[in-house]
């Protein structure tokens, strides 16, 4: 069985400050990780993944994340807020390819941005 | 290009009504899924099409009638819905591969509304 917890469900940040979501996952197989971001009345957009090798993935619009296999995690960082990051986050893990494979997501994390 | 297309944006629709939603990408994905989503909830899946055949079915009601006319297409058929089957309701598609992590690509979302 593979899960994903996010704790809290809000995080306010100041514009320019740095932004951590955090994110942690348990699966009995080596996962693929996946951000995804929903702004206001759209669908998810995908921001980074973790596949295999390097354990520091860049994504879109200045995200990051590192995967830490001890720890079960990966966290979601961008060094300096802006107000456009205004936006539902949830990570999500896939246990294999293949389609019968399905994407368990967290329960989302609501980031605001103060000006 | 990672663009899926669905259409309408917006659905409002009576108990007695029969809508549907249709779901578009051109990136020559082989598996296309629905999921539904509730307000501040994580999308929850409902159909997973593998090369147009229904691949799973997450124990949706009978009043949700998926149909994928081709490798394209993806079609949600409504008819009979409660007003609780309100919610944003997401196509997303994948290429199924065994040899590389899949990544799940969605489309903007139907906001429906039942009456």
């Amino acid at each position: 069985a593979q899960s994903v917890t996010q704790l809290g469900s809000h995080v306010s940040v100041s514009e320019g400050a740095l932004v951590l979501l955090r994110c942690n996952y348990s699966s009995s197989v080596p996962p693929y990780l996946f951000w995804y971001v929903q702004y206001p009345n759209q669908g998810l957009q995908l921001l980074l993944k973790y596949t295999t090798g390097a354990t520091l993935v860049k994504g879109i619009n200045g995200f990051e994340a590192e995967f830490k296999k001890s720890e079960t995690s990966f966290h979601l960082t961008k060094p300096s807020a802006h107000m456009s990051d205004a936006a539902e986050y949830f990570c999500a893990v896939s246990r294999s390819p293949g389609a019968n494979s399905k994407l368990t997501f967290g329960k989302g994390i609501t980031l605001s941005v103060r000006p | 290009d990672t663009e899926v297309t669905q259409t309408p944006k917006h659905l409002v629709m009576g108990m007695t009504n029969k809508k549907s939603l249709k779901c578009e990408q051109h990136m020559g994905h082989r598996a296309m899924y629905w999921y539904k989503q509730k307000a501040k909830k994580p999308p929850e899946l409902m159909f997973v099409y593998s090369y147009e055949k229904l691949s799973i079915n997450e124990s949706v009601p009978s009043r949700f009638s998926p149909e994928c006319p081709n490798s394209s297409l993806l079609n949600l058929h409504l008819h009979a819905l409660q007003p609780e089957d309100s919610a944003l309701y997401l196509c997303a598609s994948s290429q199924p591969t065994s040899r590389s992590r899949e990544t799940q690509y969605f489309g903007p979302g139907t906001r429906l509304l039942v009456l």
